[in-house]
């Protein structure tokens, strides 16, 4: 069964820092990996989907890198905003059309 | 205007009631899904739907059922509700190759059973 783990539940940084947010799962099996942001009491908004093929996705000031061997992922936020505190949750597809999601980490910036 | 969207946001029922969750999406996608997200337990996938003529039960279907009507609409039903139910529920679509995989959500439900 495949589990997804998201290390640290919860992280706080001061404004414009660089970040890193971690993401692991068991099986390394997946057809893709998706990276969303959840801000309190609503939706997901979908941030970076990496194919199975793909080392790594870029918008703007986020990177995100699978190591599909390892069952390792990691989003990469550069010079951190007030305006990026949310949750943060990694998810994979690995078959099907299910995605498993991780717990997610909460990310405060502070300004 | 929302691509995935849902009624009604906040619903507070009694335990024993009946009760629909609706989505309606824009996205022209042929696949939907709903799942519900409790704290320190993350989003579970209830049941999902790859086209009009085909539905699929996720982890956790027992005490809901679904229905879709359309390509655009896929609603989530509480036969009875439970207060273990109480939760936000979210309905996702997706498109069924390469990057149109990626999943989009609506804005969530929240559903208090008292």
């Amino acid at each position: 069964k495949q589990e997804v783990t998201q290390i640290p539940a919860a992280l706080s940084v001061p404004e414009g820092e660089n970040l890193v947010l971690n993401c692991s799962f068991t099986d390394s099996a997946i057809y893709n990996l998706q990276w969303f942001r959840q801000d309190p009491g609503k939706g997901l908004t979908s941030l970076l989907l990496i194919q199975s093929s793909q080392r790594e996705q870029t918008s703007g000031r986020l990177n995100a890198s699978l190591d599909k061997s390892s069952g390792r992922s990691t989003l990469y936020i550069a010079a951190s905003q007030p305006g990026d505190s949310a949750t943060y949750l990694c998810a994979v597809r690995p078959g099907a059309q299910k995605l498993v999601f991780g717990q997610g980490t909460r990310l405060t910036i502070n300004p | 205007d929302a691509d995935v969207t849902q009624t009604p946001r906040n619903r507070i029922t009694k335990t024993g009631k009946r009760i629909m969750l609706e989505c309606s999406q824009t996205k022209g996608h042929d696949r939907m899904y709903w799942y519900r997200q409790d704290p320190g337990l993350g989003l579970r996938l209830i049941y999902y739907s790859f086209d009009v003529k085909d539905i699929n039960k996720g982890e956790i279907s027992d005490g809901y059922s679904v229905s879709r009507q359309a390509q655009a609409k896929f609603s989530l039903s509480l036969e009875s509700a439970i207060p273990n139910q109480t939760a936000l529920y979210f309905c996702a679509t997706s498109g069924t190759s390469g990057d149109s995989y990626e999943q989009y959500f609506g804005p969530g439900t929240r559903l208090t059973v008292t």
